[in-house]
């Protein structure tokens, strides 16, 4: 059972155009991790989103946590072609327990 | 600092056949998990440790699939015997146990990309 469902699955866009990611589930998380994968490595942390509502930027991507802790989403500003990869939402739960999303495929063309 | 370290990086066995990967955390690290990740899909937990004990193998296919990680440092995860469906790449991950804030962190190694023919 998919707990964490992504949206888009895939986006190709140009260099310079603006994009978000979001993620969402029925349940509850503690809080929410997004992390990025390139091909042939293991994902990266990017950030944690812990409280209701939080919202956190990173240069150029901002992140939000919805405030019922349910949903996030990912904006990134003026995408560059270093911004290409596997986007992919975590929730936690219980002790330590993370649940993966199915992730989104971002291509920048330059 | 030395990050999670994985191998083989890939494999190719034929089904029915038996495979073995290891990996080994970062040091002092208590939390050590082992995810299936699927060509176009996100990883999905397969076990968890916490030092040498085992927390969470809710998903893990223990009629084929079992896991040990010895003395509460490296860990190995075997599959014996493989099927079709098993090709995908398996990532180990680990992380210092949580503090009291929430923002833990489980870092990942390269992967173990396996083919089953």
């Amino acid at each position: 059972t998919q707990l964490l469902e992504q949206s888009p699955q895939f986006l190709s866009i140009q260099e310079g155009e603006n994009l978000t990611v979001y993620c969402n589930s029925s349940s509850v998380f503690s809080s929410l991790q997004w992390y990025r994968q390139e091909p042939g490595e293991g994902p990266v942390l990017l950030v944690t989103v812990v409280t209701g509502g939080e919202v956190k930027k990173l240069k150029r991507l901002t992140f939000q946590f919805g405030d019922a802790r349910k949903d996030s989403s990912l904006h990134i500003t003026a995408a560059q072609t270093g911004d290409t990869g596997l986007y992919l939402c975590a929730g936690r739960y219980n002790f330590n327990k993370f649940y993966f999303g199915s992730g989104t495929k971002l291509n920048v063309k330059p | 600092e030395a990050g999670v370290a994985q191998s083989p990086r890939y494999k190719i066995i034929e089904k029915r056949q038996s495979v073995a990967f290891w990996c080994n955390p970062i040091s002092g690290h208590a939390t050590l998990y082992w995810y299936q990740q699927i060509l176009g899909q996100g990883p999905k937990l397969l076990i968890q440790f916490q030092n040498n004990g085992v927390v969470d193998d809710s998903q893990l296919p223990k009629d084929r699939f079992s896991a040990e990680r010895l003395k509460g440092v490296d860990s190995t995860l075997k599959i014996q015997p493989a099927k079709l469906e098993d090709s995908a790449v398996y990532l180990c991950a680990s992380s210092p146990l949580p503090g009291l804030g929430d923002d833990n962190e489980q870092f990942f190694g390269p992967g173990t990309r396996l083919t089953v023919l």
